[in-house]
C-alpha cells in the first residue's frame, strides 16, 4: 500500500515553455502533498505544501508564479513550471502525507510517501 | 541555515559489519525523526522513525538512537548487506506544521561484499 506515482519521470524542454508534473496517490487519499527540489549531492528542499481544495503554501524564496501548484482532488497534485529556464533544471520529487502502521499493529505514524521524481532538463 | 545535518557524505562498510549513519539537528521544535532510504532514480522510501520522547527504536536490522541533549541521532544497520547500499536521508518533522519535514543532505552507504 501507500504508493505514490509521479509522471513524467524525465522531461526535456526548450527554454520558455511550461512543464506540468503530476503526483498521484494510488491507493490512499492524501489531503496534503509536498513538492521538493533536489540539486546534485544536496538535500531535498521543500518548495511548497499542497492542500486539497486550497491554495498551496510556498516556502520562503520559492516563486509562486513560477511554480504553480494545483491540488484539485484527494489523489492528485500538479506542479507546473512556467516559462522554464535552464536554471530550473533539477530533480523534482513529490510526496503525499499518509499513515504508516508500525510493526506492533497498534501505532499509526503520520509520514510522507514519495514519488520516484522527475528529472527536468531545460535547454 | 541547515537545521538537519548529515556531515558524512559517504560511508563504506564491509558486508556483515555494522553501519552507523549520523545526523545532527538544531531545532528543538521537531517531534519526530525519520530515516529514508533512496536508490538512484527512485523516490525516498520510509525506513524507520523515532518520537522525540523516545531514545531508541528498533525494527529488525535497523535501530535508531536519539540523544536529545546532544541533538543527535544515529541509524545502526546490523548486519549490513550489499542491498543496503543506497543514500540515507535523515528527516525531522516540524511540530504542528502539517507534517512538514526538514531533510539532511544524505549519506551514501556502500556495503561491500
Amino acid at each position: 500500500g501507500a504508493v505514490v506515482s509521479q509522471h513524467p519521470s524525465r522531461v526535456i524542454c526548450k527554454s520558455g515553455t511550461s512543464v506540468k508534473i503530476e503526483c498521484r496517490s494510488l491507493d490512499f487519499q492524501a489531503t496534503t502533498m509536498f513538492w521538493y527540489r533536489q540539486f546534485p549531492k544536496k538535500s531535498l528542499m521543500l518548495m511548497a505544501t499542497s492542500n486539497e481544495g486550497s491554495k498551496a503554501t510556498y516556502e520562503q524564496g520559492v516563486e509562486k508564479d513560477k511554480f504553480l501548484i494545483n491540488h484539485a482532488s484527494l489523489t492528485l497534485s500538479t506542479l507546473t513550471v512556467t516559462s522554464a529556464h535552464p536554471e530550473d533544471s533539477s530533480f523534482y520529487i513529490c510526496s503525499a502525507r499518509g499513515t504508516h502502521l508500525t510493526g506492533t499493529g497498534t501505532s499509526i505514524l503520520d509520514i510522507q510517501y514519495f514519488g520516484a521524481g522527475t528529472r527536468l532538463s531545460v535547454l | 541555515d541547515q537545521q538537519v545535518k548529515q556531515n558524512s557524505p559517504s560511508l563504506s562498510v564491509q558486508e556483515g559489519r555494522i553501519s552507523i549513519l549520523n545526523c545532527d539537528y538544531t531545532n528543538s521544535m521537531f517531534d519526530y525523526f525519520l530515516w529514508y532510504k533512496k536508490y538512484p532514480a527512485e523516490g525516498p522510501t520510509f525506513l524507520i522513525s523515532i518520537s522525540s520522547i523516545k531514545d531508541k527504536n528498533e525494527d529488525g536490522r535497523f535501530t535508531v538512537f536519539l540523544n536529545k541533549s546532544a541533538k543527535h541521532l544515529s541509524l545502526h544497520i546490523v548486519p549490513s548487506q550489499p542491498g543496503d547500499s543506497a543514500v540515507y536521508f535523515c528527516a525531522a518533522r516540524v511540530y504542528n506544521q502539517g507534517g512538514k519535514l526538514i531533510f539532511g543532505q544524505g549519506t551514501e552507504l556502500s556495503v561491500k561484499p
